[in-house]
């Protein structure tokens, strides 16, 4: 099993640019989420999906879309990018929304916007 | 408001030697605790799992213990190698709203 896989690894973007950061797992889970990782702070929760077709917003949304078309697949779209949004991006898969799943992490898109 | 508070925020040990990371958290009500390593340039790693009625669980060279009365919890890592140098981040779940509240996490370096 290849766990979750991000793509790209990094990316540079000017601002106004638009961007979709890619994420994949194999495991079957029904849990995905996003989350921004920035110095000094805590994992932020971007949007989350509990199932194919089911999207919700986390903490910080905005500027940032979702969709959830199949199990595997959960990617991110930047709007337009602002340097607000320079940051590390982590997907996260779980076998369940439940608080019990640990997540399984990809190992990040690292993002800057100039 | 929910927060989970982690210390120290760094912190250097000679390989070989003992260290205790620290979390404090005031979510409430209270699900679980859970401890991740996330080593440079990697995801996090789920560690260990703490839910109310657990005082201490160990995975190899780590144990984490939970004060549910202090709303503290702590990880100890024995006799530490090179490897152990990452970041460790504690995590509280919130029972309501199927919350996460993440620590900003300590940063370990092994020295050899």
């Amino acid at each position: 099993n290849a766990g979750v896989t991000q793509t790209p690894k990094f990316q540079v973007l000017k601002t106004g640019q638009s961007m979709t950061l890619q994420c994949a797992q194999d495991m079957n889970h029904e849990y995905m989420s996003w989350y921004r990782q920035d110095p000094g702070m805590g994992l932020r929760l971007i949007h989350y999906s509990v199932g194919a077709g089911i999207t919700d917003q986390g903490e910080v949304p905005n500027g940032y879309n979702v969709s959830r078309s199949t199990t595997e697949d959960f990617p991110l779209r930047l709007l337009s990018a602002a340097p607000s949004q320079t940051s590390v991006y982590f997907c996260a898969s779980s076998y369940s929304s439940s608080l019990d799943s640990p997540l399984h992490f990809g190992n990040g898109t690292r993002l800057t916007v100039t | 408001k929910n927060q989970v508070e982690q210390s120290p925020q760094s912190l250097i040990i000679l390989e070989g030697k003992n260290c205790t990371l620290q979390c404090n958290y005031t979510v409430s009500p209270f699900s679980n605790l859970r401890w991740y390593k996330q080593d440079t340039g990697r995801g996090p790693v789920s560690l260990t799992i703490m839910t109310f009625s657990e005082n201490t669980k160990s995975n190899g060279r780590y144990t984490a213990t939970l004060d549910a009365d202090t709303k503290q919890s702590s990880l100890h890592i024995t006799a530490s190698q090179l490897s152990d140098s990452a970041s460790y981040i504690c995590v509280v779940s919130a029972e309501y709203g199927n919350k996460l509240v993440f620590g900003a996490g300590t940063i370990l370096r092994v020295k050899s």
